[in-house]
């Protein structure tokens, strides 16, 4: 079975642009969560999505946002980008919503966005 | 919100050596993840273990729910030990989102 993909896996950006990025989790995970790591911050959890819907949310301005597809395929979506935006962007998938469940979360190998 | 922390920050061992990293956390949890960073940035599952010990290869980890506390051994350690370990706890009052620790970085020398 394949992995969580992460779709691309480095890009650089400019101050005030926009970036979407792209998950797509494992055959039949249908709970898609995303992590922000910076060298300062350490790992935060973002957003969680299941049933195109958030279920859950982290501590993160209005900037970022996401959206779930039928097809489970997840995409984050940062506007207005700032120099600190600058990040690791991790997704990771289980079979269930995290609520109601404590499936093993698996990760994807991460998006690496510098922001110029 | 909990708080967790991972001890030593830092590690640097002789191939062969063996050492122990050790999470705590400051409030009762649903469950407790070991994770392995390769130098890529690839997080790697290593251990779900809520309580109770368990072994994989020359890695175990041990969970003491009730005194808030992790610990993970690696034996014989070997180069491709290197990288960053990282704890992580659920709780299902904050929908089990993973909160991290800080990490442990280890370096492994031939």
């Amino acid at each position: 079975k394949a992995g969580v993909t992460q779709t691309p896996r480095y890009l650089i950006k400019t101050r005030g642009q926009q970036v979407t990025l792209s998950c797509s989790p494992i055959s039949g995970h249908r709970s898609v969560s995303w992590y922000q790591q910076t060298p300062g911050q350490g790992l935060q959890f973002l957003f969680e999505y299941f049933s195109e819907t958030q279920r859950n949310k982290g501590n993160f301005p209005g900037r970022f946002s996401g959206r779930q597809f039928s097809n489970s395929r997840s995409e984050m979506n940062v506007s207005t980008l700032e120099l600190g935006d600058s990040a690791l962007y991790l997704c990771a998938s289980s079979p269930r919503l995290r609520g109601r469940s404590t499936d093993t979360q698996y990760f994807g190998p991460g998006t690496r966005l510098t922001v110029l | 919100g909990i708080q967790v922390e991972q001890s030593p920050p830092d590690l640097i061992l002789q191939e062969g050596a063996n050492s122990t990293l050790r999470c705590n956390f400051s409030d009762s949890v649903n469950n407790l993840q070991w994770f392995h960073q390769n130098p890529w940035g690839q997080l790697i599952n290593l251990f779900y273990i809520p309580s109770g010990t368990k072994q994989n290869g020359r890695l175990s980890a041990t969970t003491v729910a009730t005194e808030r506390y992790s610990l993970l051994y690696i034996s014989s350690s070997q180069t491709t030990d290197s990288g960053v370990y990282f704890c992580a706890v659920e709780q299902k009052a904050a929908g089990n989102k993973l909160t991290f620790g800080g990490g442990t970085r280890v370096l492994v020398k031939p």
